[in-house]
């Protein structure tokens, strides 16, 4: 089945050490996103890629960082986690905006732990 | 500016019908969205409407939109046990690629 993939489910990382989650896709879709969500708390958006063309929220902190090298998948680089990085991570993709309904479709996330 | 607002928690008895309502304030929005997250998982969309439409029906669910107002609900109808989850309301507008908003999500229990 097509669909969003992330790996690890679960990530165990220390304060300060560089961690990467990554995410993969078989709907070659244009759009991936990633957002942070925090227990009891909407999704918020960090940034998106459009193809190549990357579109950093205006208070994504400078910590994260993320890169996209092919279609399929995307990653997201925290370059020292802060205990208050602990969250679910969930990637999202979309088609082309102009390509019918803008449907974001979400992997099943994975939960961050900083120790 | 953008802003999704739902109340955080409903209860409900099993085979009743279930409302969710949601408000937003950017008058703006295209598309209007109501996703389903269990826990540990990842979000689900369930259905979507259309800024020009005011109601949508997919099975169970009944989705009606009050642009005037700026409100949004969503209607389960028979809410089974499975039904338990956060639902998401969720906002688009014509910015950048479609970028989603989202309310803090409203706590569904389900009771037998």
């Amino acid at each position: 089945d097509a669909m969003v993939i992330q790996n690890p489910r679960y990530q165990v990382t220390q304060f300060g050490k560089p961690v990467t989650l990554s995410c993969s896709q078989t709907l070659n879709h244009n759009v991936m996103y990633w957002y942070q969500q925090k227990s009891s708390q909407a999704p918020k958006l960090l940034f998106h890629y459009y193809d190549k063309d990357f579109n950093n929220e205006a208070d994504t902190p400078d910590n994260f960082q993320s890169r996209r090298p092919n279609t399929s998948f995307c990653f997201l680089d925290i370059r020292s986690p802060g205990l208050g990085d602990a969250a679910m991570y969930l990637c999202a993709t979309s088609r082309d905006p102009g390509q019918g309904i803008p449907e974001q479709y979400f992997g099943p996330g994975t939960r961050l732990t900083v120790t | 500016g953008e802003d999704v607002e739902q109340s955080l928690f409903l209860s409900v008895r099993e085979g009743d019908s279930s409302v969710i309502n949601c408000t937003y304030t950017d008058s703006s929005s295209t598309y209007l969205y109501w996703y389903k997250q269990e826990p540990g998982a990842g979000l689900q969309l369930l259905t979507y409407i259309f800024s020009n439409m005011d109601m949508k029906q997919d099975q169970r669910l009944t989705v009606l939109l009050n642009k005037k107002d700026k409100h949004l609900s969503l209607r389960i109808a028979d809410t089974q046990t499975g039904d338990s989850a956060i639902y998401f309301c969720a906002e688009t507008t014509p910015r950048g690629y479609s970028t989603l908003t989202f309310g803090k999500g409203t706590m569904l229990l389900v009771s037998p």
